[in-house]
């Protein structure tokens, strides 16, 4: 079956420091990778998508994830970690076909320490 | 509103009864889905529709489970006879077109729960 995985519940980092949410993925063919992050009280934000082409995608608030087909990983990563960055971070991923169906990670829950 | 509207945002209700969750996509989107999250796990899918027509209802856990999306904007999620483990947060979600490359924009969800 096509799936991602989160291997971390829980991430704890400095503010300030290099963040990353790990993911993992088994999906046939060259898949569609998505991360997307919920703050408390608010619906599913999008922050970036990898489809094809360049193996680093750069999203929004200055979030970025490495496609890594050797690793079958698509980790998120911040240079440096803000307060306002903890949240829960949702990896997501759809089938190569253009399948609209999305299966997401459990989530990792990220927390960012002043 | 300029996101995805989902009501009620609470709905308690209990075994055996019937249960419309509602959603009012961004306008113009053409895509909607559902998805159903329960505690502490991710969102899991249930139905896409495309226009007015349902192009995956691969997700539907059984017959109990229906949806419409009659003008091809508002949707409703219709759930008969709820039981205990239909408690979970419903998410509605939309999208320009539907491409399966494109975002989501998710609404808040509705938070059901069945005693």
């Amino acid at each position: 079956a096509q799936s991602v995985a989160q291997p971390e519940d829980q991430v704890n980092v400095a503010e300030g420091n290099p963040l990353t949410v790990k993911c993992t993925y088994s999906v046939s063919g060259n898949p569609y990778l998505f991360w997307y992050v919920q703050y408390p009280n608010r619906g599913l934000q999008f922050l970036l998508k990898y489809i094809t082409g360049d193996n680093l995608v750069k999203g929004s608030y200055g979030f970025e994830a490495e496609f890594n087909k050797s690793q079958t990983s698509f980790h998120l990563k911040k240079p440096s970690a803000l307060v306002s960055d903890s949240a829960l971070y949702f990896c997501a991923g759809s089938e190569p076909t253009g399948a609209n169906n999305l299966f997401f990670g459990t989530g990792t829950r990220l927390t960012v320490i002043p | 509103g300029a996101g995805v509207s989902q009501t009620p945002s609470n709905k308690v209700t209990e075994k055996g009864k019937y249960v419309e969750l509602r959603c009012d996509p961004i306008s113009g989107h053409t895509a909607l889905y559902w998805y159903r999250q329960s505690l502490g796990q991710g969102p899991e899918f249930l139905i896409y529709f495309q226009g007015t027509g349902a192009a995956d209802d691969s997700g539907l856990p059984n017959d109990r489970f229906f949806a419409v999306r009659p003008e091809g904007s508002v949707s409703t999620l219709k759930i008969q006879r709820t039981e205990r483990g239909d408690s979970a947060v419903y998410l509605c979600a939309s999208s320009v077109s539907g491409q399966g490359t494109g975002e989501l924009f998710f609404g808040e969800g509705s938070r059901l729960t069945v005693l």
